[in-house]
């Protein structure tokens, strides 16, 4: 059963507007949480993590948000680019960071 | 240009024939892993090592072996590849196994008839 869950396979949105794309996990000991970008043909590549003592990080255009009491986290990206188009991954680690587990991810499409 | 490489990118097999595929980095990483990606299922992992000859299963690691003779080399081996191993896999190394970022590779994909 997976431990990481990104229930939309899509998003569609306009540039310049708001992405947000979301993940749930089940696994409460569970305490980094990242998010990984990732093109066609191309591997994962890091984007923004959070860690389990934090509720929000931001970086530039991008900020995670973790409710750890609903267990679920969510990337917002401010304000969409085309190049912003790609699957967003959502992964979590226990403190030992030996093993991740990934969501399914999401393939975000932001139109011009 | 620090990365993590692997081959082949792609490869077609048929069932029984064994097979490895190779993955390399360059930059004096400890921890390496092999992660599998499948429709709906996103990244599952096969196998880590946390150092030169020190490796541990994930979490699909059957029909898979792993070796860590040198730090910079972690092949992934199909003694006997299965339709069930189709999928597109990818190595990643972080500079220990307390890091927190991995280094992808640009990913194999294999098919198995």
């Amino acid at each position: 059963d997976q431990q990481v869950k990104q229930n939309s396979p899509s998003l569609s949105v306009q540039e310049g507007r708001i992405s947000i794309l979301n993940c749930d996990y089940t696994n409460s000991m569970f305490d980094y949480f990242l998010w990984y970008k990732k093109y066609p043909a191309e591997g994962p590549t890091f984007l923004i993590s959070i860690s389990s003592i934090k509720d929000k990080n931001e970086d530039g255009r991008f900020t995670v948000f973790l409710n750890k009491s609903a267990k679920h986290l969510s990337l917002h990206i401010v304000p969409s680019q085309p190049g912003d188009s790609a699957v967003y991954f959502c992964a979590a680690s226990e403190h030992n960071f030996n093993k991740f587990y990934f969501g399914s991810g999401t393939k975000l499409n932001v139109k011009p | 240009e620090a990365q993590v490489t692997q081959n082949p990118r792609y490869l077609i097999t048929v069932t029984g024939k064994k097979l490895t595929v190779t993955c390399s980095q360059n930059m004096n990483h400890e921890y390496m892993s092999w992660y599998r990606q499948d429709p709906g299922l996103g990244l599952r992992q096969i196998y880590y090592s946390m150092n030169v000859e020190v490796t541990d299963k994930g979490d699909v690691p059957e029909g898979y072996k792993v070796s860590r003779k040198e730090k910079r080399n972690f092949p992934l081996i199909l003694e006997s590849p299965s339709p069930n191993q189709t999928s597109l896999y990818f190595c990643a190394s972080s500079y220990t196994s307390g890091a927190n970022v991995l280094t992808f590779g640009a990913g194999s994909r294999l098919t198995v008839l």
